[in-house]
């Protein structure tokens, strides 16, 4: 799995949004990047994943460059709630077991959204 | 409907002791995913079971780790005489595959583990 790089610590403001950055130079073609964040004392959850195209849902926007370089994951109100550690990860698609590809977690950015 | 669940949620054993953990995956949930957590570090993987198969246990730090899955549903990752490196908390995941290969990991709260 292609290595990603986070700033270690952000803040933002409750209300605004969080523009978390991700850099994962050496991606390949196949790879996918996801979003996971773990609030203290849960296990960690999904927020999103996209290959190439910029997805949405409802946690979450994901920017992906052209060049797929680097990413960003975008909380477009941010909630006192949204305390915590987010991880970038890139990961392969498999098909032969389908699925089957561990979650390599990096240190993360621990975002901090301040009242 | 219900996530997934691990029990116990803490554990305190003596150095030597012997402890199982127990995860409770999602209802159908193919695949499951077992993490090892160190205080202040991402998760890192232990190890993973397709239905009953362990197709992958190269993240096991020894041979004192076992996990198991018997029927392809519940799991149990088992640590022998434990050490107080093995202090951490202890997660697991299921997932269900899409059609392109992705999957979502969805993860229980965790076992912590405490080795005096």
């Amino acid at each position: 799995d292609a290595k990603t790089t986070q700033p270690p610590s952000m803040d933002c403001a409750e209300g605004r949004a969080a523009n978390l950055p991700c850099n994962h130079s050496t991606i390949s073609g196949n790879e996918y990047v996801y979003w996971y964040r773990q609030i203290h004392s849960q296990g960690p959850q999904y927020i999103i994943h996209g290959l190439k195209n910029n997805e949405t849902n409802e946690m979450a926007s994901l920017i992906i460059t052209e060049d797929r370089k680097s990413s960003t994951l975008i909380l477009p109100h941010a909630t006192l709630r949204d305390t915590a550690v987010y991880y970038c990860i890139v990961r392969v698609a498999t098909f032969f077991p389908p699925g089957a590809q561990k979650l390599v977690f990096g240190q993360g950015t621990r975002l901090t959204i301040n009242p | 409907g219900a996530g997934v669940s691990q029990s116990p949620r803490y554990k305190v054993a003596k150095r030597g002791q012997d402890v199982a953990l127990r995860c409770d995956p999602i209802s159908g949930h193919v695949s499951l995913f077992w993490y090892q957590q160190a205080l202040g570090q991402g998760p890192e993987f232990l190890t993973y079971f397709q239905n009953e198969a362990q197709l992958d246990k190269s993240g096991l730090p020894s041979d004192r780790f076992f996990a198991e899955r018997p029927e392809g549903s519940v799991s149990t990752l088992k640590i022998q005489r434990t050490q107080q490196e093995d202090s951490a908390v202890y997660l697991c995941a299921s997932s269900l595959y899409r059609t392109d290969g992705t999957d979502t990991q969805y993860f229980g709260p965790g076992t912590r583990l405490t080795v005096l």
